[in-house]
């Protein structure tokens, strides 16, 4: 475990459709985060994890779109009823409780919506 | 005014220059600093991280951070072809009874040209 893996790298889909995305971050790495970035901008912070627990979600979030961290190692972002304001890279990160050390971003989702 | 803030550039620097990126930030209780570096089409990743006040200095790279004034910025000396890429600003804003985050700046595109 070298690093922080997201699956799958791209994604297609049509408007309307649901897509999930998968992260696993580094195992000793007890937060996971989810940004959202699109061209020319900074990530925008989406929602966090400690262990299992969902502690803040941004008022980017909206209600079509969920995370999970089941078992507070992987996580899921799932999207429903895609719209193509949606298309934009989705990046997971991962890190220490103690933020001092940065964050590790996995490789990003490049979701595209037509 | 945006929490963190960069000029989006580019900013154009002959080979073997110093590259001298500034990012400013709006919470006067923000407690980490990091420099993030992104290729066109992959993630951030992380070059620099500054806690304290004055420089800190990491091979080519050179982090300065003044408090006082909310201000951070980043030199890269030496410039090479290889350092063209978008730099991010990262700040560590303490959320209170839930953990924190990272909040990131816009990037400034940075060219080397040989």
């Amino acid at each position: 475990d070298t690093g922080v893996s997201q699956d799958p790298r791209h994604k297609i889909t049509k408007r309307g459709q649901n897509v999930t995305f998968r992260c696993d971050p580094i195992s000793e790495h007890n937060r996971l985060y989810w940004y959202r970035q699109t061209l020319g901008q900074g990530p925008e912070f989406l929602t966090y994890f400690q262990n299992e627990a969902q502690l803040e979600k941004s008022r980017l979030l909206s209600d079509r779109f969920s995370a999970e961290r089941p078992k507070g190692s992987f996580s899921t972002l799932e999207i429903q009823r895609t719209e193509q304001g949606d298309s934009a890279m989705y990046l997971c990160a991962s890190s220490f409780y103690e933020l001092n050390y940065g964050y590790t971003f996995g490789s990003g989702t490049r979701l595209t919506v037509v | 005014q945006k929490e963190v803030e960069q000029n989006s550039g580019p900013l154009s620097v002959p080979e073997g220059a110093i590259a001298s990126l500034n990012c400013t930030y709006s919470d006067r209780g923000s407690q980490s600093f990091f420099w993030y570096r992104q290729y066109s089409g992959k993630s951030p990743e992380l070059i620099m991280s500054i806690y304290s006040n004055g420089d800190k200095e990491d091979g080519r790279f050179t982090a300065q951070l003044n408090k006082a004034s909310q201000y951070v910025s980043l030199l890269i000396r030496d410039s090479q072809p290889s350092d063209s890429a978008t730099y991010l600003c990262a700040v560590n804003r303490m959320i209170k009874a839930a953990g924190n985050k990272l909040t990131f700046g816009g990037g400034t595109r940075v060219l080397v040209k040989p």
